[in-house]
C-alpha cells in the first residue's frame, strides 16, 4: 500500500473512552504530522514529530497524547475527550532535510471522529 | 501571527468556465505558499506548490501565482469541470515551518 493511511476511518466514543488513532505512512518521510479539522474552522496543526522526536505541541489539551514509534507510524492516543474535540484528524507526512521541512505534505484520508 | 484568509468561502460555476480562487496572508515571511484539494470527507491533496522565490506554478488546467509583497496568492483553473467540484485550501508556511491554512474555497461547477 502507498501513500499515508489512517485507522480507523471513523470512530464513535463517549467521554470516558480510551482510544487510538494510527497512521501510517508508506513514503520513507522522516516527518510526520497530526492536524484536527472542526466544522468551520481552518485546519489547524497539532503535533509534529521529525526523526521520531516531537518538535511541536501546538497547545493541545493533554487528553490528546501523541506517540512516534518510529519514522513511519504515528499514534494519537485519545481519552476523556469533549464533544467539541469532535472532528476530523488528519495525518500527515513530508521529508525534513536538516533543520528545515519546506517540501509538500503528504496527508491521509483523515479519521471521523464523534464524542458523544 | 500568521493568519490565512480565503475569498470567497464558496462559488458556483457552470462547466467550461475559468475561474479564480483567491488567498491571503497577513505576515510575507513565508517559505513557501502551496493549494490543495480537499474532497468530502476526505484528506487533502496537494496541487501546486510556490516557494517564496517563485512567482507562479502551473500543472495541466491548474496555475497558482504568488505575490509576497502584497500578500496574496490565486489559484487559476481553466476550462472548469464537474470533477473539480471540492474544497480548494491555501497554506502558507511561516518562519517555523508551520503550514497555516485558510478556511477553503467551497467550489461547485455544475454540468
Amino acid at each position: 500500500e502507498t501513500g499515508v493511511t489512517q485507522t480507523p476511518r471513523h470512530l464513535v466514543m463517549g467521554m470516558t473512552n480510551k482510544k487510538s488513532l494510527k497512521c501510517e505512512q508508506h513514503l520513507g518521510h522522516n516527518a510526520m504530522y497530526w492536524y484536527k479539522q472542526s466544522a468551520k474552522k481552518p485546519l489547524e496543526l497539532m503535533f509534529v514529530y521529525n526523526f521520531k522526536e516531537q518538535t511541536e505541541n501546538n497547545s493541545v489539551p493533554s487528553r490528546f497524547s501523541p506517540e512516534c514509534p518510529n519514522s513511519s507510524h504515528l499514534f494519537l492516543h485519545l481519552h476523556t475527550l469533549q464533544p467539541e474535540d469532535s472532528a476530523l484528524y488528519l495525518c500527515a507526512s513530508s521529508i525534513r532535510r536538516g533543520t528545515t521541512s519546506t517540501d509538500t505534505q503528504y496527508f491521509g484520508p483523515g479519521t471521523r471522529l464523534t464524542v458523544l | 501571527k500568521q493568519e490565512v484568509t480565503q475569498i470567497p468561502a464558496a462559488l458556483s460555476v457552470p462547466e467550461g468556465e475559468n475561474l479564480v480562487l483567491n488567498c491571503s496572508f497577513t505576515d510575507s515571511a513565508i517559505y513557501n505558499l502551496q493549494w490543495f484539494r480537499q474532497d468530502p470527507g476526505k484528506g487533502l491533496t496537494s496541487l501546486l506548490l510556490i516557494q517564496s522565490s517563485q512567482r507562479e506554478q502551473t500543472s495541466g488546467r491548474l496555475n497558482a501565482s504568488l505575490d509576497k509583497s502584497s500578500g496574496r496568492s490565486t489559484l487559476y483553473i481553466a476550462a472548469s469541470q464537474p470533477g473539480d467540484s471540492a474544497t480548494y485550501l491555501c497554506a502558507a508556511m511561516d518562519s517555523s515551518y508551520k503550514l497555516i491554512f485558510g478556511s477553503g474555497t467551497r467550489l461547485l461547477v455544475r454540468p
